[in-house]
């Protein structure tokens, strides 16, 4: 079964730390993506990949910043995390656009 | 720019029913269109994917339709059960290399 993993489900971080999410998956997919979803707004799209070292600002990129090094490894870097960046955050993947999006499970992030 | 509404915002069904769920989205040129089912605090699982050639694709007690000159798809689900209850999301491509844009969903009680 195809898989996306994302390291952590729960994460509670201090104001000001820099913070890595990172997503894994094993169906080598060339398209990744981070979401953010919260309360009313729905999910966001915050940056994309369609390659290694390939990276595309989404609607609300501020104050991320993305790593893909391998093609299996999209890591969200919350360069100096805030408390408006608490949020359930989404990893997916896709070979391409004829084919589905397989998510991860999400990691709940909570900045204090 | 690409919008995708879904309404109602929720839904309290008996079990048993018939229930029908909406999606409209403002520009009809799609590429394709995914429907997913969120669990509280988990990731999206999908549900089904209708390519823009195709009319409609079924899974189960699900049947999922796509009418893209009128902009609009809609999620059936047959013989509701109180498993089904969670927050169904809508999305669609707009061309083959661009990501998902998602409604905010509704949300689904399936009452025993």
């Amino acid at each position: 079964d195809v898989k996306v993993t994302q390291s952590s489900r729960y994460l509670v971080k201090r104001t000001g730390e820099k913070v890595f999410l990172e997503c894994v998956q094993d169906m080598d997919h060339e398209n990744m993506f981070w979401y953010r979803q919260d309360p009313g707004l729905g999910l966001r799209l915050i940056y994309f990949s369609y390659d290694v070292k390939m990276k595309e600002k989404g609607d609300i990129p501020e104050g991320y910043s993305v790593s893909r090094e391998k093609k299996e490894r999209f890591s969200l870097i919350l360069e100096s995390a805030s408390t408006n960046q608490t949020s359930m955050y989404l990893c997916a993947s896709t070979s391409g656009g004829a084919y589905g999006y397989t998510f991860g499970s999400g990691t709940r992030l909570t900045v204090v | 720019k690409q919008e995708v509404t879904q309404i109602p915002a929720a839904l309290s069904v008996p079990e048993g029913e018939n229930l029908v769920l909406n999606c409209s989205f403002t520009d009809s040129a799609i590429y394709n269109l995914q429907w997913f089912r969120q669990d509280p605090g988990k990731g999206l699982t999908s549900l089904l994917l209708i390519q823009s050639s195709q009319r409609e694709q079924t899974s189960g007690r699900l049947n999922a339709s796509l009418d893209k000159s009128s902009g609009r798809s809609t999620l059936y689900i047959a013989a509701s059960q109180p498993g089904d209850s969670a927050t169904y999301l809508c999305a669609v491509m707009i061309s083959g290399n661009t990501p998902l844009v998602f409604g905010k969903g509704t949300r689904l009680s399936v009452i025993a």
